[in-house]
C-alpha cells in the first residue's frame, strides 16, 4: 500500500523555468512533508518542509505548497538550473521519525 | 560540522552469510533511522535508535536488527543474507527525532550474490 505516491517518474525542463514536482497521499494523518533531492551514489538531500498547519513554504528558489483536502503536495523550482537535474523524493510522517517516501520523480533540466 | 558516515560504501556478500553496517551520525545528533532503497520498493524506513534504544521499527524481518552506542553511533546486521536484500543502505542523522530534519549520509551499497 503506497501511502505516498510520485506519479510521474520523469519531468524534462528548459533551463530557466519552473519545474513543479507533484506528490500525492493517502494516510491523512501524515502531518509533516518534506522534499528531498538524490544524485547517483549521494544518500538524499533535504531541501525544503512544510507542516500540514501551513499551506506554502518558501526558501529561495524553492516553495512548496500543501493542499490538504487534495492530499497533494508539490515543489516548485524557479528558475531552473542545470544543477537541480536529480531524483527528487516527497516523504512524509506522523510527527516521528519514520518517512514515508514516495518513489521519486527524476527531473532533467535541459540547457 | 562532518555529515553523515557510513561505513563501508560497498558491500559484496553471498547468500547465507551475515553482514554489519555503520553509521556515525553528525556530532550532536542522537537519533539514528535506517532506510533500505531498492528499485521495486523505493526507500522504506527500517528502524530508528534514540539514546542506545528502538524507538520505532518499520516492516522488516527479524532478520534485521540494529544497535545504538552510547556515542550514537549506530550499526544494522542482517543475518542469513537473501538475494533480495541487495540494496542500497541509507543511514540518517536527527537531533532528537520528531519532525527535526533527517540528513543522510550516502548510503552502503550491498550486493548479495
Amino acid at each position: 500500500d503506497q501511502q505516498v505516491k510520485q506519479n510521474s517518474p520523469s519531468l524534462s525542463v528548459q533551463e530557466g523555468r519552473i519545474s513543479i514536482l507533484n506528490c500525492d497521499y493517502t494516510n491523512s494523518m501524515f502531518d509533516y512533508f518534506l522534499w528531498y533531492k538524490k544524485y547517483p551514489a549521494e544518500g538524499p538531500t533535504f531541501l525544503i518542509s512544510i507542516s500540514s498547519i501551513k499551506d506554502k513554504n518558501e526558501d529561495g528558489r524553492f516553495t512548496v505548497f500543501l493542499n490538504k483536502s487534495a492530499k497533494h503536495l508539490s515543489l516548485h523550482i524557479v528558475p531552473s538550473q542545470p544543477g537541480d537535474s536529480a531524483v527528487y523524493f516527497c516523504a512524509a510522517n506522523f510527527g516521528n521519525e519514520k518517512l514515508t517516501f514516495g518513489t521519486g520523480t527524476r527531473l532533467t533540466i535541459i540547457p | 560540522k562532518a555529515g553523515v558516515t557510513q561505513t563501508p560504501r560497498y558491500l559484496i556478500k553471498t547468500r547465507g552469510q551475515q553482514v554489519t553496517l555503520s553509521c556515525s551520525p553528525i556530532s550532536g545528533h542522537r537519533s539514528v533511522s535506517w532506510y533500505q532503497q531498492t528499485p521495486g520498493q523505493g526507500l522504506q524506513f527500517l528502524f530508528e535508535y534514540f539514546s542506545e534504544t528502538q524507538r520505532n521499527k518499520g516492516n522488516f524481518p527479524g532478520r534485521f536488527s540494529g544497535r545504538q552506542f552510547s556515542n550514537s553511533r549506530s550499526e544494522m546486521n542482517v543475518s542469513t543474507l537473501e538475494l533480495g536484500d541487495s540494496a542500497l543502505y541509507l543511514c540518517a542523522s536527527h537531533y532528537q527525532g520528531g519532525t527535526d530534519t533527517q540528513y543522510f549520509g550516502p548510503g552502503t551499497r550491498l550486493t548479495v550474490l
